[in-house]
């Protein structure tokens, strides 16, 4: 079975400009969440997306913002990026309850200038 | 609100040591899930192991083993013969149980970053 896939693995956006990244989710799983990891603030929870509807929702600003699609890829867009959003973005799916584990891919390391 | 504790912000020890990586957690609920995750180098979070707040059993996995106490609201991490290649970041995490099936976000500790030296 095809692992969390994440596309780009690496971008380069400067400050005020906005940015989509995708994430292809373990086959069957319907639950997609994103988390920030930055040095300073470790890895922190965005948001989660179960069937079309993003069911929870971490404590960040209304410039991130995620929707998934009927077969269950997601997407994360930051609207107006500023420097403190350089970070690596981590996907993570999941089957089944909030009892299952969560599997995460590989990330997307976006850099603001 | 939720917390998680590592406070070991790294560990270096030689190849074939013990070694054991503290967590401790904090939550108001009664139904809950903590998880471990090792983060190489190459980034990737991996799953190591999860526990819900109903399975107080220790678990041992090869050279890993679990404790976990709810009485001092610890999940601590033990490898035992430690190998180089198990030099990586390993993060704690606690989720809550939510209404319908769902639960929070994962709460990750800060990680512990363990260096094993041949």
């Amino acid at each position: 079975k095809a692992g969390v896939t994440q596309t780009p693995r690496y971008l380069i956006k400067t400050r005020g400009q906005q940015v989509t990244l995708s994430c292809s989710p373990i086959s069957g799983h319907r639950s997609v969440s994103w988390y920030q990891q930055t040095p300073g603030q470790g890895l922190q929870f965005l948001f989660e997306y179960f069937s079309e509807t993003q069911r929870n929702k971490g404590n960040f600003p209304g410039r991130f913002s995620g929707r998934q699609f009927s077969n269950s890829r997601s997407e994360m867009n930051v609207s107006t990026l500023e420097l403190g959003d350089s970070a690596l973005y981590l996907c993570a799916s999941r089957s089944g309850g909030a009892y299952n584990e969560q599997f995460f891919g590989p990330g997307t390391r976006l850099t603001v200038l | 609100a939720q917390k998680v504790t590592q406070a070991q912000t790294e560990i270096s020890v030689v190849e074939k040591e013990d070694v054991t990586l503290d967590c401790v957690y904090e939550t108001r609920d009664t139904t809950y899930y903590l998880f471990w995750y090792k983060q190489p180098p190459s980034g990737e979070l991996v799953f190591l192991i999860r526990r819900n707040s109903f399975d107080e059993q220790n678990e041992i996995s090869g050279r890993y083993s679990w404790n976990f106490q709810k009485s001092t609201s610890s999940f601590n991490f033990t490898i035992t013969a430690s190998q180089v290649v198990d030099s990586a970041v390993y993060f704690c995490a606690l989720s809550e149980a939510r209404s319908g099936g769902g639960a929070d976000g994962l709460t990750f500790g800060k990680g512990t970053h363990l260096i094993i030296q041949p």
